[in-house]
């Protein structure tokens, strides 16, 4: 039973790019957070996603973030038009939404902007 | 003022130890309270998921809730040098919030 996939695990753009962060959740998880954490600091809550709904974006910059999780397909964090500020690891979790279901973490993408 | 407060560290401890890592939390709304650890460039894995006060033992690990002073405790018997991680608690009940994480280093 595969974990929680993230991919690329590193990537590296150029400032005014965009970053595409793909996830896909445990099987049978129907339900996707995001964080982001920067070092030596705690997770920061970034957007939760059920299939084809944003239920909670309250962490999520109001500008150049965006995130979706499409009936078919992972989910994607994309930002518009990186700075240097937005370098940091970005985590996905996925649980299967019944009650209060423990997070499963995957490993991260880690977004270097030079 | 954070909703779940925890200390940093660094700690440090020679193998063999008893680990005593603790959380407080604000919101005496959360129900359900975890314990990941994150190895260095990887993911929280979870280590423990307890529902309300009491304890809970899974090999060297026990996670301990008091919900009355709104405290969580994680002890690590007979630390190893694989334990080196951050630790990072969290509360939950419809909205998860988690601790900043401590890191621990034991010393072979």
């Amino acid at each position: 039973n595969a974990g929680v996939m993230q991919n690329p695990r590193h990537l590296v753009r150029r400032r005014g790019q965009e970053a595409r962060l793909r996830c896909s959740p445990m099987k049978g998880h129907s339900h996707v957070y995001w964080y982001r954490q920067l070092p030596e600091e705690g997770l920061k809550f970034m957007v939760y996603l059920q299939k084809e709904n944003i239920i909670d974006e309250s962490g999520m910059p109001k500008e150049r973030f965006s995130a979706e999780f499409p009936k078919e397909g992972p989910s994607i964090l994309r930002i518009q038009q990186v700075v240097r500020g937005d370098s940091a690891a970005y985590f996905c979790a996925s649980s299967p939404g019944t009650g209060n279901s423990p997070l499963h973490f995957g490993n991260g993408t880690r977004l270097t902007v030079t | 003022q954070k909703e779940v407060e925890q200390d940093p560290g660094p700690l440090s401890v020679p193998e063999g130890a008893i680990v005593s890592l603790n959380c407080t939390y604000s919101n005496s709304a959360f129900q359900y309270f975890m314990w990941y650890r994150q190895y260095s460039r990887k993911g929280p894995e979870l280590l423990m998921y307890t529902y309300s006060s009491g304890n809970k033992e899974d090999g060297r690990f026990t996670a301990q809730v008091d919900k009355s002073s709104k405290y969580i405790s994680l002890f690590i018997r007979d630390s190893q040098p694989s334990d080196s991680a951050t630790y990072l608690c969290a509360a939950n009940n419809n909205d998860m919030r988690f601790g900043a994480g401590t890191r621990l280093t034991v010393k072979p």
